[in-house]
């Protein structure tokens, strides 16, 4: 069958860096997309990797190992406003995409 | 209208009606794709369509219906509501229903409640 694996909730300080990882199991793999979900409101697009490696945007990176069936999405000078859910997604060999449970980052200050 | 809508924003269904939630899209997008979202399961298939006409069925159809008559318009029934089918709806749309860098842009969601 096909899994997404992350973990349920992290808790993180402002100010600080947090990795939130993926781990996948899917029928075929055409990249990973990592999507922001503030509560009560639409999931929204952050990072796409297909090949291994990072990709940087802003205070945004995203991993990726295909040989590992791994990504981490790192989060840098985290602000209060990162408090959202992080959803990654395998898009599999018919091109669905396949999503995880979500990880529910909390930041104190 | 910028985007995806859906509606209603959210309802209230006695079990055994039926019910059709709305979706639309100015993008002219070709695939579109309905999920229902439950707490600690993350987002799951529904129903999808490649392009106006066409419709497939995803991981978890039974109980729903769609139709694609037109490129914009994707609506979802439920023929006779039950209580395991409360959840949050999300449409989403994509320019094609293929490749990679194919990111889904989702509408604002439908809060159902079945009693």
């Amino acid at each position: 069958g096909q899994n997404i694996d992350q973990p349920t909730e992290m808790t993180a300080t402002e100010g600080a860096i947090v990795q939130i990882n993926c781990t996948y199991q899917t029928s075929g793999f055409n990249g990973l997309f990592w999507y922001q979900q503030h509560a009560g409101e639409a999931p929204t697009f952050l990072s796409y990797n297909v090949l291994d490696g990072l990709e940087e945007k802003g205070r945004f990176s995203s991993f990726l190992s295909r040989s590992k069936g791994y990504s981490y999405l790192l989060l840098k000078e985290l602000q209060m406003k990162d408090s959202a859910s992080y959803l990654c997604g395998v898009m599999d060999s018919n091109y669905q995409l396949i999503w995880g449970a979500g990880t529910k980052l909390i930041i104190k200050p | 209208i910028a985007g995806i809508t859906q509606a209603p924003t959210s309802q209230i269904l006695a079990a055994g009606r039926r019910m059709t939630l709305r979706c639309t899209q100015d993008m002219r997008h070709n695939a579109m794709y309905w999920y229902r979202q439950d707490l600690g399961l993350g987002l799951r298939l529904i129903h999808y369509s490649n392009t106006a006409g066409t419709t497939g069925k995803g991981e978890v159809p039974d109980g729903y219906s769609v139709s694609r008559a037109n490129t914009d318009d994707f609506p979802l029934t439920l023929a006779s509501a039950v209580p395991s089918q409360t959840s949050v709806y999300f449409c989403a749309s994509t320019p094609r229903a293929s490749g990679g860098h194919n990111e889904q842009f989702f509408g604002p969601g439908t809060r159902l409640t079945v009693l």
